[in-house]
């Protein structure tokens, strides 16, 4: 069975760094193109990032330089280092699964609040 | 102006259709474009419903019933969720997405209330 278990989340003062971490099971990460997804409270969906498995990476651009997703094979996990953060990057953050082309496998969520 | 706009709510009766549109920004051809629909309801993330381009070019979700279908109206250069005989669990929240310069885009969401 397919799961993806996000973790890392919480309260961090603006400027600060986070890493969110994502634990598959049920496929293996470096086979599948993986992406972080992040909904603000109340508000809309916002894609953030995406690792193809090959490496090539992808990132919305109100998160370019500031987050870098990454993947460890021997643990089949997907990480978000988040640094230099906002108020604005407060939200739930999934990581979802992609096949053929359908994001298609989320987790249930990690809530990162950024707040003074 | 962004990418998708989505209506921000709909309401419709229980046993009517519904029909939520995704209409992208001037100058994207919805033609060359997959459109992918998910539905959300509170505290849970998002399903995948469906993705439709064309008759010839479309996919159901695992498990979604067939009364959930998806078309275009090129016209109106929109993608559309089209929900028949609506029922109670139907009321949530449903994003359109499409992949566009190298990232997921997501329209802001329709609510959808079945009253």
């Amino acid at each position: 069975e397919v799961q993806l278990v996000e973790s890392g989340g919480g309260l961090i003062q603006p400027g600060g760094s986070l890493r969110l971490s994502c634990a598959a099971s049920g496929f293996t990460v470096s086979d599948n193109h993986i992406s972080w997804v992040r909904q603000a409270p109340g508000k809309g969906l916002e894609w953030v990032s995406v690792i193809y498995r090959g490496g090539t990476t992808y990132y919305a651009d109100s998160v370019k330089g500031r987050f870098t997703i990454s993947r460890d094979n021997s643990k089949n996990t997907l990480y978000l280092q988040m640094n230099s953060l906002r108020a604005e990057d407060t939200a739930v953050y999934y990581c979802a699964k992609e096949s053929d082309y359908v994001l298609d496998y989320w987790g249930q969520g990690t809530l990162v609040t950024v707040s003074s | 102006q962004a990418v998708l706009t989505q209506p921000s709510s709909l309401s419709a009766s229980p046993g009517a259709s519904a029909s939520l549109t995704c209409t992208l920004r001037s100058g994207i051809n919805i033609g060359t474009y997959r459109i992918y629909w998910y539905q959300q309801k509170p505290g849970s993330p998002p399903q995948y419903l469906l993705r439709y381009k064309s008759d010839s070019d479309k996919q159901q979700g695992s498990g979604v019933p067939s009364r959930f279908s998806g078309s275009k109206d090129a016209s109106a250069n929109a993608g559309i969720l089209l929900i028949s005989g609506l029922q109670s669990e139907d009321e949530a929240d449903y994003y359109c997405m499409i992949w566009h310069s190298s990232a997921w885009v997501f329209g802001g969401g329709t609510k959808l209330t079945v009253l």
